[in-house]
């Protein structure tokens, strides 16, 4: 149980288009989505929270108008990076918490965004 | 000084061997504690989760929790190739409910 169907898997996009990542909670409901950046090497840094059916909060340094999160339903969340640039390249990574025995925290499979 | 610390590694230990991971926090307020192994390309998967003062074993994995040093660790033991990966500390602050995680450590398991 407590699954996170992410997609897509990779994307590779010109610079300058939006690229939109899909974040879907299969068997529960997610209140709460984190969305995590992760360049090679590094460690997964949290770039927004978003809370089913109000405004996501974002980390310092994450342009809100450039990465988009919208959270309409309690089973899907989006990430749209938009106006992409090469720098944007990077593992996207969803997180939703899950209440229950041990779990705590349910990852998607992240997505591979290239721009070229 | 970085909410989690992780000695990056990488470490390296033969195939058999237990291999011991730390992880130091510094919010004293902090409840969750989790270990999570990520292969490379991959998303993080949950190997342990602690949430009170002392020894969780699970297989061949011990996590360990010290809240009052406010250091975590994981004891891998026999060992195996396949345990090759980078392993994550992850704290819950408690605050906004969100995880931080550490820098992670890098596994090498040689047969």
């Amino acid at each position: 149980g407590a699954v996170v169907s992410q997609h897509p898997s990779w994307v590779i996009c010109k610079s300058g288009t939006s690229v939109k990542i899909e974040c879907r909670s299969l068997d529960f409901q997610a209140t709460t989505m984190f969305w995590y950046r992760q360049f090679p090497k590094q460690s997964l840094m949290l770039m927004a929270t978003s809370n089913e059916g109000s405004k996501a909060t974002y980390e310092q340094g994450v342009e809100k108008d450039k990465f988009l999160i919208n959270h309409a339903s309690l089973t899907l969340s989006t990430l749209t990076v938009t106006s992409a640039h090469p720098e944007d390249s990077s593992f996207y990574i969803c997180s939703a918490r899950v209440y229950g025995n041990g779990y705590g925290y349910t990852f998607g499979s992240g997505t591979r965004l290239t721009v070229v | 000084q970085k909410e989690v610390e992780q000695n990056s590694g990488p470490l390296s230990v033969p195939e058999g061997a237990i291999a011991s991971l730390n992880c130091t926090y510094s919010d004293r307020g902090s409840q969750s504690f989790f270990w999570y192994r990520q292969y490379s390309g991959k998303s993080p998967e949950l190997i342990m989760s602690i949430y009170s003062n002392g020894d969780k074993e699970d297989g061949r994995f011990t996590a360990q929790l010290n809240k009052a040093s406010q250091y975590v660790s994981l004891l891998i033991r026999d060992s195996q190739p396949s345990d090759s990966a980078t392993y994550l500390c992850a704290v819950n602050t408690n605050a906004g409910n969100m995880l931080t995680f550490g820098g992670g450590t890098r596994l090498m398991v040689k047969p």
